[in-house]
């Protein structure tokens, strides 16, 4: 079964507008973390944000920030401000049984292709 | 440099070759992993060392795939006899310990198999 789901394969955002990335997960585990990535066409993800199941504020990183919803299970990235330099994929990704003290790997979407326009 | 290496960035190699993938990490990273992006699609989880001890193989897709680290340092993905659905980027990863911590990719390695 699908862990997690990104539901649009591509979006046209203007430069300066934000924009949303929706990411859902499934998961039966009660501590885990939630991370985004951003891979550009030259290939290279970039860690942009983090945020954990028991985390009470929404994470927050420069002009990234998360909407996490914990009961519906989402986890959706806003990039406020858009910047040419933004157009890339986005990746959402799971860790399960994510503590102080574990490992793991992460469990990614299928990944949204953002292209933002003058 | 303070990032992950991999070398080779490309392989060609025909199909029934053996290919060795290396992947250097981030100096006092615990954690290493492997993923696989085929074309257009997001990573797929291979299989990841703590040190040089592998917890988790499940995502080795066949016995012709094997992984190997040394310490905590040089990790190697060998393939056996490779064929066409191989053809893909495979991406190596590190972190330090704690499941908040981000994993830091390299450049991956470019792998077709003619």
């Amino acid at each position: 079964a699908q862990k997690i789901t990104q539901t649009q394969p591509g979006m046209f955002v203007q430069e300066k507008e934000a924009v949303t990335l929706d990411c859902t997960y499934d998961t039966s585990d009660q501590s885990y973390g939630l991370f985004w990535y951003k891979q550009p066409s030259s290939g290279e993800m970039i860690f942009l944000i983090y945020q954990g199941s028991y985390d009470e504020q929404n994470a927050t990183e420069g002009r990234y920030s998360l909407n996490f919803q914990k009961a519906r299970k989402s986890a959706n990235l806003v990039i406020s401000a858009s910047q040419l330099g933004d157009s890339a994929m986005y990746f959402c990704a799971m860790r399960e049984g994510a503590t102080t003290d574990s490992w793991g790997k992460l469990q990614f979407g299928a990944g949204t292709q953002v292209v933002v326009t003058p | 440099g303070a990032g992950v290496s991999q070398s080779p960035s490309n392989k060609v190699t025909e199909k029934g070759k053996d290919v060795e993938l290396r992947c250097d990490p981030i100096s006092g990273h615990t954690a290493l992993y492997w993923y696989r992006q085929r074309l257009g699609q997001g990573l797929e989880f291979l299989i990841y060392f703590q040190g040089n001890s592998a917890p988790d193989k499940s995502g080795l897709p066949s016995d012709r795939f094997s992984a190997e680290r040394t310490g905590e340092s040089v990790s190697t993905l060998t393939i056996q006899r490779t064929q066409q659905e191989d053809s893909a980027v495979y991406l190596c990863a590190s972190s330090r310990k704690g499941g908040y911590q981000p994993q830091h990719f390299g450049d991956g390695t470019r792998l077709s198999i003619l």
